[in-house]
């Protein structure tokens, strides 16, 4: 069955540090999304992706981010000047259509620690 | 806007006693309701769903209900198992139909043989 992946499965990092998050979504798939989870709290929506551009964000998602699909296959979350509320489980998913109701496949997740 | 309150857990129970997870939503319009599961060390899983009011979710056991006049879609399982044990995350995308997942904060359960 096919799956989204996420690499790496835990990133340490320094303050100040930039960090890239891979993902690898399903190959079908049209549309690709960023949520974060800060411990004990929500699972919120950074940013969606669609036909190589984005095409949603939230007030989380500010100038220290961006998003690439640098080939066909994966998609990148960088965060340019880590800090320390940066520190989060990180979760890549993929649907095949933005319309309600449609399943978002999620990946395993990458937590991010933020030294 | 949209938001989605669930139970505060961990919820702790025995083996094959009965499951209710509550959870309430605000939105604008007719979202689509879900719940997914996330087990030890895996991504987030969807469990069920339902798209429209009076609807009824239904996959392993789980069931829930969209109901429309209390924003409500309360998961429930009739009889737990100890690989149950997960936390759970009810979710809604909004009435306009292509906005991203909006979630509850979830709920950890464990059960216990």
């Amino acid at each position: 069955e096919p799956e989204v992946t996420q690499t790496p499965s835990h990133q340490v990092t320094q303050m100040g540090q930039e960090v890239i998050l891979r993902c690898v979504p399903i190959s079908n798939h049209l549309y690709f999304y960023w949520y974060r989870q800060i411990l004990g709290q929500k699972v919120e929506f950074l940013v969606s992706f669609y036909n190589n551009e984005i095409s949603e964000k939230s007030e989380i998602f500010d100038d220290q981010f961006s998003v690439e699909r640098p080939d066909g296959s994966n998609f990148t979350l960088k965060i340019r000047s880590t800090k320390l509320e940066d520190s989060a489980m990180y979760f890549c998913a993929s649907s095949e259509d933005l319309t309600g109701g449609v399943e978002q496949f999620f990946g395993p997740g990458t937590r991010l620690t933020v030294l | 806007g949209n938001s989605v309150t669930q139970m505060e857990g961990p919820v702790t129970l025995s083996e094959e006693a009965f499951l209710t997870i509550n959870c309430t939503y605000t939105a604008t319009g007719y979202p689509s309701l879900f719940w997914y599961v996330q087990y030890p060390g895996e991504g987030l899983q969807l469990l069920l769903k339902a798209t429209k009011a009076d609807d009824k979710g239904s996959n392993k056991g789980f069931e829930a209900t969209y109901r429309k006049e209390t924003t409500s879609f309360h998961l429930e399982k009739g009889s737990v198992q100890v690989s149950d044990s997960a936390v759970y995350f009810c979710a809604l995308i909004g009435g306009t139909g292509n906005t991203p997942l909006v979630f509850g904060k979830g709920t950890r359960l464990s059960v216990i043989a």
